[in-house]
């Protein structure tokens, strides 16, 4: 068990659909990582936040957003949803922006 | 995991066989590098990391080896047990105002009984 911790695990939803995956990092990680992992595309860096801020952004949709809370907690959301949207979505933490990421379990997106 | 459905090259090992997985990466300003292994429906895994200013780091049963001039990384595993069947992905990270952490496409090892 990494101490990361993601929910839903598994989320089946119709295109065009609106949801919001959460993700709580380790106890004292104050960076959090989003990455997307498609069958043909690997692990897909998106958006990283450090204590609250936006830090990195990589390939993200514009219909995608994120967000660290106080509480360091993170949400990603992923509006107007496509059939290639489902992938497996995975959080990870960090203590800082360097140092090692520890990942968790995924969600596993479906859209049908 | 997801990615099954890749063209991974694949690494077969014989159990009790040394394996070693190579990783070319691009940027020559990375500075941080990371080895996950992946196994099938589970998230990433951290084995073992290591900065630019070294070029061996020793873990159990694992050493990651930076080649900074030919910009190569690699994983070694003494003696391969069934259970380090999985994608094995490195990682790497750059010193520029980004902070992105950015995987390469992966290698599968296959460890034969």
């Amino acid at each position: 068990d990494s101490g990361v911790t993601q929910t839903p695990k598994h989320l089946i939803t119709a295109t065009g659909q609106r949801v919001t995956l959460r993700c709580s990092p380790r106890s004292g990680d104050l960076s959090v990582y989003w990455y997307q992992q498609s069958l043909d595309q690997g692990l897909q860096f998106l958006i990283q936040y450090y204590n609250g801020e936006e830090r990195a952004k990589g390939n993200i949709l514009e219909r995608f957003s994120a967000q660290q809370f106080p509480d360091l907690h993170s949400e990603l959301n992923l509006s107007s949803l496509e059939l290639g949207d489902s992938a497996l979505y995975f959080c990870a933490s960090s203590v800082a922006t360097r140092t090692e990421a520890f990942f968790g379990q995924g969600t596993r997106l479906t859209v049908v | 995991g997801e990615s099954v459905g890749l063209h991974l090259p694949t690494l077969s090992v014989q159990e009790g066989d040394n394996s070693i997985i190579n990783c070319a990466y691009s940027n020559s300003a990375s500075d941080y590098f990371i080895w996950y292994k992946q196994e099938s429906g589970k998230g990433p895994q951290f084995i073992i990391d290591i900065r630019s200013n070294m070029d061996k780091r020793q873990g159990q049963r694992v050493t990651v080896l930076l080649n900074k001039t030919v910009k190569h990384l690699s994983l070694q595993i003494a003696a391969t047990q069934p259970g380090d069947s999985a994608v094995y992905f490195c990682a790497e990270n750059t010193v520029d105002s980004s902070y992105k952490l950015i995987f390469g496409s992966g290698t599968r090892l296959l460890v034969r009984p």
